[in-house]
């Protein structure tokens, strides 16, 4: 059972315009989200993060949105830039203390 | 300060033989995590560990598959007679406390291929 989704494999952007990536989750529990991007042959790394009691996080050119009520996360990139290009993985916490994680998007930012 | 250190990078296996995947967590993180990343999947939650504990196994394959971190020395994930499905990229994870806000630290992984 997938407790998180990203339902786009893949995701095209012109450089300089907005990337939104989207997420959705099935467990109310959840306590934090958070975004990892990840290259080809690297580990994930640390994006951003959001608490559930927050709607919003932005942190530079990064700014994360949760509507609790979806159930719906989405990650704003603006601009987008070709070092941007990468898969980005949606992960969210449980009280177990372990991440769940969504199975990515590949965003390609166009130069 | 070195990050999260695994070894090896790349492991090739025959069926039926052993893989020992080791992890080396960022200096001060007692807490390491094991996930496995499929072809064209996500990453999955394998099993989550403190020195000399297993916190959650929830993960963990129900046979051939086993993970320790010993009080002394990195994390192993020992799988027994491997199979092709085993072929994956595996990796670990560590935090200094339970995950939080800023999530965990991941090295670079282990990509198992069983041949």
């Amino acid at each position: 059972d997938q407790q998180v989704k990203q339902n786009s494999p893949s995701l095209s952007v012109q450089e300089g315009r907005i990337s939104i990536l989207n997420c959705d989750y099935t467990n109310s529990m959840f306590d934090y989200f958070l975004w990892y991007k990840k290259y080809p042959a690297e580990g994930p790394t640390f994006l951003i993060s959001i608490s559930s009691i927050k709607d919003k996080n932005e942190d530079g050119r990064f700014t994360v949105f949760l509507n609790k009520s979806a159930k719906h996360l989405s990650l704003h990139i603006v601009p987008s830039q070709p070092g941007d290009s990468a898969v980005y993985f949606c992960a969210a916490r449980n009280t177990g203390n372990q991440f769940y994680f969504g199975t990515g998007t590949s965003l390609t930012v166009i130069p | 300060n070195a990050g999260v250190m695994q070894n090896p990078r790349h492991l090739v296996r025959r069926r039926g033989q052993e893989a020992r995947l080791r992890c080396s967590p960022m200096k001060g993180h007692s807490h390491v995590y094991w996930y496995r990343q499929l072809p064209e999947e996500g990453l999955k939650f394998m099993v989550y560990l403190q020195k000399e504990n297993i916190i959650d196994e929830s993960g963990m394959p129900k046979e051939r598959f086993s993970a320790e971190f010993p009080k002394e020395g990195p994390s192993i994930l020992r799988i027994q007679q491997v199979v092709r499905g085993d072929s994956a990229a595996y990796f670990c994870a560590s935090s200094p406390t339970p995950p939080g806000i800023y999530g965990y630290t991941f090295g670079s992984g282990t990509r198992l291929t069983v041949v």
